[in-house]
């Protein structure tokens, strides 16, 4: 069963622009983290943004913020400010610390940055 | 260097051969995953070593993979008889913590098996 679902295979913005980048989950664990991370072309995976799921607050990290909503299953990015640099694949991630700690990742979001 | 560290950065090689990919993680992280990817999709999960020991290799395909991390650092993902299904980018990742998983990812090793 997939347990982290992206539906958006594309999305577009205009530079300086806010995009959010959904991403849902599914787990019957109570205890898990979530994490946003970047494909840049070049292919190196960067970890943007962690989320716990005891957190209260939704984690923000510079322009990127994590819009945590638990009941939903949700846990969609919000790029504020959006940067030509910003242009990549964009993943959503979960592991699930009561069980095997593996992380499993979505198929991912491709966002165009336009000047 | 101060990330994670893969090589061959690009392998090809024929139907039938033997591979090996090298992944140098992060000093200090203990926490060590093999993960594949193939075109448009997202990474998929192959081993994860915490220490010199795989705690979990479900995510290994077949028992052609293999996979060793004899010293607690360096790990070698070892693919015989390879078939070109396993033609794909491998990507390797280390994390500094249990407790929130991140993971610092290398830049993968391409390969393509003809």
């Amino acid at each position: 069963a997939q347990k982290i679902t992206q539906t958006q295979p594309g999305m577009f913005v205009q530079e300086k622009e806010a995009v959010t980048l959904d991403c849902t989950y599914d787990t019957s664990d109570p205890s898990y983290g979530l994490f946003w991370y970047k494909q840049p072309s070049s292919g190196e995976m960067i970890f943007l943004i962690y989320q716990g799921s005891y957190d209260q607050q939704n984690a923000t990290e510079g322009r990127y913020s994590l819009n945590f909503q638990k009941a939903r299953k949700s846990a969609n990015l919000v790029i504020s400010a959006s940067q030509l640099g910003d242009s990549a694949m964009y993943f959503c991630a979960m592991r699930e610390t009561g069980g095997s700690y593996i992380p499993t990742f979505g198929r991912g979001t491709s966002l165009i940055v336009h000047p | 260097g101060a990330g994670v560290s893969q090589t061959p950065s690009n392998k090809v090689t024929e139907k039938g051969k033997y591979v090996e990919l090298r992944c140098d993680p992060i000093s200090g992280h203990t926490a060590l995953y093999w993960y594949r990817q193939s075109l448009g999709q997202g990474p998929e999960f192959l081993i994860y070593f915490q220490g010199t020991g795989a705690a979990d290799d479900s995510g290994l395909p077949n028992d052609r993979f293999f996979a060793v991390r004899p010293e607690g650092s360096v790990s070698t993902l070892k693919i015989q008889r390879t078939e070109r299904g396993d033609s794909a980018v491998y990507l390797c990742a280390s994390s500094p913590s249990r407790i929130t998983g991140e993971l610092f990812f290398g830049e993968g090793s391409r390969l393509t098996v003809l």
